[in-house]
């Protein structure tokens, strides 16, 4: 198992509310991706943060925003959810600056939108 | 932005024979393979990566193949065991940006 966890694990909301998902990093890595997998689907890349900056944003509307903290702990914020965003979402920590490009991924938090 | 593809999305194999999934990348840029395995109701879990000054790397069972000039990459199970069942995920990245972009799955079940 890798070091990487976020809370919640589960988390059931209703259109139009907001949510906040958390990610903490593994121990040694400084750079935090997010991602959304849907059932049955890879996970597509929604942002990145290295050094507290968004650090480049796959194909997401602006009301998915994010946060990375002097820790490098990170926050995933979606605003206005639809019925569309009930996804796993995953957060993966890696360590940006040397050749390796190993990301390790956390367990995920369901989200349910109804 | 860089579009991967994988195939097949389902295959079955007996135990003991072999399972062969590819995917190609379209941006040259792209120099780190990864393959990603994940069973049901967790994680994915990093099983083998290459890099781009690779044509090949094996660790036990598992071996990757990249073929940079057609932009294509596969993975080879050797001697399945039906804990190999599990959706494997291939991704692309580029070293500079490290953010990958994952293949779409191949759901592999292995027949005991």
């Amino acid at each position: 198992e890798t070091g990487v966890t976020q809370s919640p694990t589960h988390l059931i909301k209703t259109r139009g509310q907001q949510v906040t998902l958390r990610c903490s990093s593994q121990s040694g890595h400084n750079t935090v991706s997010w991602y959304q997998q849907a059932l049955g689907q890879g996970p597509q890349f929604i942002f990145q943060y290295y050094r507290e900056e968004e650090n480049g944003r796959g194909n997401f509307p602006p009301r998915f925003s994010g946060l990375q903290f002097p820790n490098y702990s990170s926050e995933l914020n979606v605003n206005a959810l639809e019925l569309d965003d009930s996804a796993l979402y995953l957060c993966a920590s890696s360590l940006m600056g040397g050749l390796i490009n190993e990301q390790f991924f956390g367990p995920g938090t369901r989200l349910t939108v109804l | 932005g860089e579009n991967v593809e994988q195939h097949p999305s389902t295959l079955s194999v007996q135990e003991g024979d072999s399972a062969v999934i590819k995917c190609t990348y379209s941006d040259s840029a792209s120099n780190y393979f990864p393959w990603y395995k994940q069973e049901l109701g967790k994680r994915p879990q990093l099983i083998i990566d290459i890099r781009s000054n690779v044509g090949e790397k094996k660790d036990q069972r598992i071996a990757v193949t990249l073929n940079k000039t057609a932009k294509h990459f596969s993975l080879h199970i050797t001697e399945t065991q039906p804990e190999d069942s599990a959706v494997y995920f291939c991704a692309a990245s580029y070293h500079t940006g490290n953010q990958f972009y994952f293949g779409t799955g191949t759901s592999l079940t292995v027949i005991p």
